[in-house]
């Protein structure tokens, strides 16, 4: 049974750094072709894709936060860890960490976290 | 702005068939996949590829694709359809990036 899980502040001040922790079970993040993505949705908006990390550990990030973000992995302990720095109200967004897989020459996100929620506030 | 475009919003009579779509450039060159988005839910993958269904996604849903629009038709409608789609693609060869359309709100009437 796959499943993902996120973790972190529930709440951070304008300028601070947030770091969210996806722990995953049911597959290794060593799986070829396989990795694992970050996709924030702000309150009654759309869904916006902020990076992925490969079992390679191939990097991507989105073009307009890319100077923001980092994301990691510890395969070891089936985590992935996204930082985003200089946060901003406008940042405040449910946070899923989603796996990627591939068939057929296309990748896709098939199995999202519940997400949390992350509000930025003084 | 998003990448992909789809209507705000589009209602359907129940048993009914309806079809969303998805335009954008990336779909001339990759497939869109579909999630649906229940409120306080995670989205969830209905259609991936060129018209794959997860375990447990009913028949009544399928994917096609046509130069740059893709779509999702959901043929006979229930009430637990009722739902925010999105359409998401890579966004082009330059490297593994995403885009997600702006969501299409689907009213089962």
């Amino acid at each position: 049974q796959v499943t993902l899980k996120e973790s972190g502040p529930v709440l951070v001040k304008p300028t601070e750094t947030l770091t969210l922790t996806c722990t995953v079970s049911g597959f290794s993040l060593s799986t070829p072709r396989m990795g694992v993505s970050w996709i924030r949705q702000p309150p009654g908006k759309a869904l916006e894709w902020l990076g992925s990390i490969f079992s390679n550990d191939e990097k991507s990030y989105s073009t307009s936060l890319k100077s923001r973000l980092t994301i990691s992995k510890d395969t070891s302990k089936s985590q992935v860890v996204l930082t985003m720095t200089n946060m901003d109200p406008v940042d405040t967004a449910t946070y899923y960490c989603v796996r990627i897989d591939y068939y057929n020459y296309v990748y896709y996100f098939d199995y999202w976290g519940q997400g949390t929620l992350v509000s930025v506030s003084s | 702005s998003s990448e992909l475009t789809q209507d705000p919003a589009v209602s359907v009579a129940l048993g009914q068939t309806v079809r969303i779509t998805c335009q954008g450039d990336s779909l001339r060159n990759y497939y869109a996949s579909w999630y649906q988005q229940k409120p306080g839910q995670a989205p969830l993958l209905v259609i991936h590829g060129k018209n794959n269904r997860p375990s447990g996604i009913p028949d009544r849903f399928s994917g096609s694709s046509s130069g740059n629009t893709a779509s999702l038709t959901i043929t006979g409608a229930q009430a637990e359809d009722e739902a925010d789609y999105y359409c998401n693609s890579r966004r082009d060869s330059s490297g593994y990036h995403w885009v997600f359309g702006g969501g299409t709100k689907l009213t089962v009437l």
